[in-house]
């Protein structure tokens, strides 16, 4: 059973350009989050989808981020316009359910390294 | 919302336990303690979660308070593969699906 995959592993992106990550959940996985790391620190939530649906987005900035997570394909994390501040390391997780204060672990894939330069 | 407090880095000896120490003194009575560890900035791994009992698996045990508020996970013989930064978890946010990863502890297992 394949793991949480992401791609690309690294990207390289100019000021002002759009990035898009891609998340494939574990098999069986309807849950997926989105998780931003920037140098030195630890991860920060951004985003929680099921399908076709964002559940929580209260780590996402206001402008220029947007996740999905169609019917069908990966979820995507897309940033336009970037900015040097958006270098960072972009992780993934996947859950088979999940049940409020439940229980069911997140399983990380193995992340995207975004540089603007 | 609960949040953790570790130390920030831990040596230890190659071969001893590791005992890795977490503060969660706000936790609610439903809310599980996780573990992961991140390993030269790979994606975190899962190591062992629980509620309220001691849990064991291959990789570690986990030892919770009566009270809830601290917890340790015991590496019971660390291998230098073990050097990485260890996360104590607990879920946060409205949807109680946020992982709430703190700064974490760096722990170097010295030969």
């Amino acid at each position: 059973n394949a793991g949480v995959m992401q791609n690309p592993r690294h990207l390289v992106r100019r000021r002002g350009q759009e990035a898009r990550l891609r998340c494939s959940p574990m098999k069986g996985h309807s849950h997926v989050y989105w998780y931003r790391q920037l140098p030195e620190e630890g991860l920060k939530f951004m985003v929680y989808l099921q399908k076709e649906n964002i559940i929580d987005e209260s780590g996402m900035p206001k402008e220029r981020f947007s996740a999905e997570f169609p019917k069908e394909g990966p979820s995507i994390l897309r940033i336009q316009q970037v900015v040097r501040g958006d270098s960072a390391a972009y992780f993934c997780a996947s859950s088979p359910t999940s049940r409020g204060q439940g229980k069911e672990t997140q399983y990380f894939g193995p992340g995207t390294r975004l540089l603007v330069l | 919302d609960a949040k953790t407090t570790q130390p920030p880095s831990m040596d230890c000896a190659e071969g001893r336990a590791a005992n890795l120490p977490c503060n969660h003194s706000t936790i609610s009575g439903n809310e599980y303690v996780y573990w992961y560890r991140q390993i030269h900035s790979q994606g975190p791994q899962y190591i062992i979660h629980g509620l309220k009992n001691n849990e064991t698996n291959e990789m570690a045990s986990l030892i919770i308070t009566e009270d809830r508020k601290s917890s340790t996970l015991i590496l019971p013989h660390a291998t230098l593969r073990d050097t990485a930064v260890y996360y104590c978890i607990v879920r946060v946010g409205s949807s109680g699906n946020q992982f709430y990863f703190g700064t974490g502890t760096s722990l170097t297992v010295i030969p």
